[in-house]
């Protein structure tokens, strides 16, 4: 069973970039998974933002599109959400999840980002 | 772009009667990518449902979904305690999106 955990910073300026680290155990990030993030604004309801595998291919949500970057680094076992040129619309508590199948098996506890100077 | 749409936002019940929660889908889709999940307070969400119908290994068989083209529903058969949370309807293409959740609460 594979195990996530996201870190980064809990407050990003506006206009700035938001960086997250999901470090992966249990499972190898080059297997037949996608790594995937989710948001969840507070009191509010799931958001996909996108999807990377070890090879480099990337899905993202078209309402990010322009600012979202996933990456995946094989020899730490880790994947990356890069979000630029952030607003308070985008605070949130930032999930990163195992994707097999397109079933979203295995997820992080989350990390509240805020969005604030 | 797909939109999810479900219904009702909340709702009110009781422990041991039927849930009956809808997902309408902006355009038909498949149902090979058609998800259902569940997120219970301060925890992140977990898969229940896949293919629209299948149920998730483990996942108790009180739970059911159906459906296919722009409608699909989710039943659960009698309420136990733990069932209590928000769903979240989900498709998954080439892009995915969730629906905006419905609150299953006591009454």
């Amino acid at each position: 069973q594979a195990q996530l955990q996201e870190s980064g910073p809990g407050q990003v300026k506006p206009s700035g970039t938001l960086a997250l680290t999901c470090g992966v155990t249990g499972a190898s990030i080059s297997s037949s998974s996608w790594w995937t993030w989710v948001r969840q604004p507070p009191g509010k309801g799931l958001e996909w933002v996108g999807e990377a595998y070890h090879t480099g291919r990337v899905n993202y949500n078209p309402s990010f599109e322009s600012r979202v970057t996933i990456s995946v680094d094989k020899s730490k076992n880790q994947f990356f959400l890069k979000l630029t040129s952030v607003t308070a619309a985008d605070t949130a508590l930032y999930f990163c999840a195992k994707s097999l199948d397109k079933v979203l098996w295995s997820w992080g506890q989350g990390i509240l980002v805020t969005v604030s100077s | 772009e797909i939109v999810l749409t479900q219904s009702p936002g909340t709702l009110s019940l009781s422990p041991g009667e039927r849930a009956t929660l809808s997902c309408r889908a902006s355009q038909s889709v498949k149902k090979t990518f058609f998800f259902w999940y569940q997120q219970r307070p301060g925890q992140a969400p977990r898969p229940l449902i896949f293919e629209a119908s299948n149920r998730i290994s483990g996942i108790p068989d009180r739970f059911s979904g159906s459906g296919s083209g722009t409608d699909f529903t989710l039943t659960i058969s009698r309420l136990e305690p733990e069932d209590f949370a928000v769903y979240y309807c989900h498709y998954h293409d080439r892009s995915a999106t969730f629906g905006q959740g419905t609150k299953v609460e006591i009454k």
